[in-house]
């Protein structure tokens, strides 16, 4: 079946940059997204890619899909303290009735003031 | 506010009661999905609805869980003679068609003890 992985700790400092990685096995997926998890609370759609792509940017954030490798990632210019928070990256899988979301473990962001 | 809505936000339940969780998905949203969040992991799949059919289950869905979506709005998710390992947050979403991007409620956290 399908799976993701993510690294799951990065600390930044607020200003530098961001760069959230996650890899995938299934090549089969159209969409891939990026949640953001703040604590307690439930995830928030950040942004997503079409597999034909290889780069999407939406304000702060730019997305990088490296279809050969099955290799996403997420960068965020200019972290501030308000996005530290838990980022996950999710591929769909098309095995059964459903394209169900396959979840990686999410990577903790911690940015430092 | 028009987003995914769950209710209760948290639940604390003495092990061997029955709990039930309600979700309001978005309006024109007809693809409904629940999913289980354990701590320190990604959210997993449990089971989808398209209208008011379930048409996937997981197999993480044991005998004791049982969801419905009766008049294909919102659904319910029920656990009978709940277990210490049942303790997650419960996650709710909701799509509008195939491909198009699934929208989280903020879960339940359900405490078992």
């Amino acid at each position: 079946g399908e799976d993701v992985e993510q690294s799951l700790f990065l600390s930044v400092r607020e200003g530098d940059s961001s760069v959230i990685n996650c890899t995938y096995t299934d090549s089969s997926s159209t969409y891939l997204y990026w949640y953001k998890q703040e604590p307690g609370a439930g995830l928030q759609l950040l942004t997503y890619i079409f597999s034909n792509m290889d780069m999407k940017q939406d304000q702060r954030l730019t997305v990088l899909l490296n279809k050969k490798d099955k290799h996403l990632s997420l960068r965020i210019a200019d972290t501030q303290t308000g996005d530290s928070a838990i980022y996950f990256c999710a591929v769909p899988n098309y095995g059964g009735a459903t394209n169900k979301l396959i979840f990686g473990t999410g990577t903790l962001l911690a940015v430092q003031p | 506010d028009t987003g995914v809505s769950q209710n209760p936000r948290h639940k604390i339940t003495k092990r061997g009661q029955n709990v039930t969780f309600r979700c309001d998905p978005i309006s024109e949203h007809n693809r409904l999905y629940w999913y289980r969040q354990t701590l320190g992991q990604g959210p997993e799949f449990l089971t989808y609805f398209q209208n008011e059919a379930q048409l996937e289950k997981s197999r993480l869905l044991s005998d004791r869980f049982s969801a419905e979506r009766p008049k294909g709005s919102f659904s319910t998710l029920e656990i009978q003679r709940t277990e210490q390992g049942d303790s997650a947050m419960y996650l709710c979403a909701s799509s509008r068609r195939w491909e198009s991007e699934a929208f989280f409620g903020q879960g339940t956290r359900l405490t078992v003890v």
